[in-house]
């Protein structure tokens, strides 16, 4: 069965640095999602991406936050110059339709640290 | 202000007990998730749900938008059923499918 994979599993990186999460969505999927989760907390919406642009993102989202689909498979997630708080496990997910009754599938997620 | 909430907290069941877990919402939505997250953290979509019913093997998801609740049960449960259930909706006004708000989880324990 089609998923979607997320690279690296962990990441690590100093506090200040640039990092970039990736994944590659189901192939024939069209939505494409990042979400993260605080360790002990909810899981948290951050961003949609649809037809190569931003269709919505939250409050967490912010201008140290970007997306982009560089090459037609990968859907990357930067974040220009990480803080301690954005340890966290990111989530990559996509859909094929945008309709309710199209299944979400998500990645494993990627642990990342900043230390 | 949008919110889920999810009962119990923590769960710890016999192997092969019926379990119930539970998801209340504030207002109205256009659709529910029920996911499981494993103990490495992946998360597998189980249901998604509008109305009515779903079952999918021994688990059988359902949704009373009447009252703003949905129930996941599993029948004969079994130690590898040991996960994080979350329950996740996207509510009525939202601009698209994406923005979904999740529960804090239930934490499921099945001891053999």
């Amino acid at each position: 069965e089609p998923e979607v994979t997320q690279t690296p599993s962990h990441q690590v990186t100093q506090m200040g640095q640039e990092v970039i999460l990736r994944c590659v969505p189901i192939s024939n999927h069209l939505y494409f999602y990042w979400y993260r989760q605080i360790l002990g907390q909810k899981v948290e919406f951050l961003v949609s991406f649809y037809n190569n642009e931003i269709s919505e993102k939250s409050e967490i989202f912010d201008d140290q936050f970007s997306v982009e689909r560089p090459d037609g498979s990968n859907f990357t997630l930067k974040i220009r110059s990480t803080k301690l708080e954005d340890s966290a496990m990111y989530f990559c997910a996509s859909r094929l339709l945008s309709s309710y009754n199209s299944p979400l599938h998500f990645g494993n997620g990627t642990r990342l640290t900043v230390t | 202000k949008n919110e889920v909430e999810q009962s119990p907290q923590n769960l710890t069941a016999q192997e092969g007990e019926f379990i119930t877990i539970n998801c209340s919402y504030s207002v109205g939505i256009s659709a529910l998730h029920w996911l499981q997250q494993h103990p490495g953290g992946g998360i597998v979509s189980l249901f998604m749900l509008s109305s009515g019913k779903k079952k999918h093997g021994r688990l059988i998801a359902t949704i009373n938008i009447q009252e703003k609740h949905s129930s996941l049960h599993i029948t004969a449960s079994h130690p590898r059923d040991s996960a994080v259930y979350i329950c996740a909706v996207r509510f009525l006004g939202e601009t698209s499918g994406s923005r979904l708000t999740f529960g804090e989880g239930t934490q499921l324990t099945v001891n053999p």
